[in-house]
């Protein structure tokens, strides 16, 4: 496989479940990124990894936990969430991790909290 | 605070031309993307602007007045295909990235 692949597609939870979100990215980038795509609102970086250590941590509340084991994957754990973080999550890497550089993007999981 | 302004949404018709602009008020200016993000699918890079003015690719081109913090795309020919949200983005001193909120363009036949 090639760029960045994200799975689930889809996913339905309740605000007492726990589940993840992964992401992988096979372009040899060393920084890779969590978004969270809101209808109508500009993209909100949630998180930042530069060669698996993370480098911004945007205000994003407790409930979502990142976690990146290396350089080609990243993880975006959840817990307790409420509904208004329903919205497109989507991971994305580049080749560093300055705002200069192109971001590649994976199709996102859209997320649903009944 | 940091702002970029684009239209929410545009209308146009197959095979005419369409400008879709971008206006940005941000602390410093390191560069400027535009993303396509069709319905369902991730963003794809277009273009990326450092200085002024117009670059071109194909179809697609992309303007850029620093002075007046201001950017165009500009699409030619357009195919049904070309329906899609348009995304802006800007690079600020600090090398942050700052995103407008999109204009999603509907192509009619």
């Amino acid at each position: 496989e090639t760029g960045v692949t994200q799975t689930p597609r889809h996913l339905v939870m309740g605000m007492t479940n726990k589940k993840s979100l992964k992401c992988e990215q096979h372009l040899g980038h060393n920084a890779m990124y969590w978004y969270k795509q809101s209808a109508k609102k500009p993209l909100e970086l949630m998180f930042v990894y530069s060669l698996e250590e993370r480098v911004e941590n945007n205000s994003v509340p407790s409930r979502f936990s990142p976690e990146c084991p290396n350089s080609s994957h990243l993880f975006l754990h959840l817990h307790t969430l409420q509904p208004e973080d329903s919205a497109l999550y989507l991971c994305a890497s580049s080749q560093g991790v300055s705002g200069a550089n192109v971001l590649t993007f994976g199709a996102g999981s859209r997320l649903t909290v009944l | 605070g940091q702002n970029i302004d684009q239209p929410t949404e545009m209308t146009a018709t197959e095979g005419a031309i369409v400008q879709i602009n971008c206006t940005y008020q941000t602390s410093g200016f390191n560069g400027l993307f535009w993303y396509q993000q069709h319905a369902g699918e991730a963003p794809t890079f277009l273009s990326y602007n450092v200085l002024d003015g117009l670059e071109e690719k194909g179809r697609f081109s992309s303007f850029l007045s620093r002075s007046k913090g201001y950017s165009y795309l500009l699409l030619k020919e357009l195919q049904m295909k070309d329906s899609a949200s348009y995304l802006c983005a800007v690079t600020d001193s600090n090398y942050q990235l700052i995103w407008g909120a999109g204009t999603k363009l509907i192509i009619k036949p």
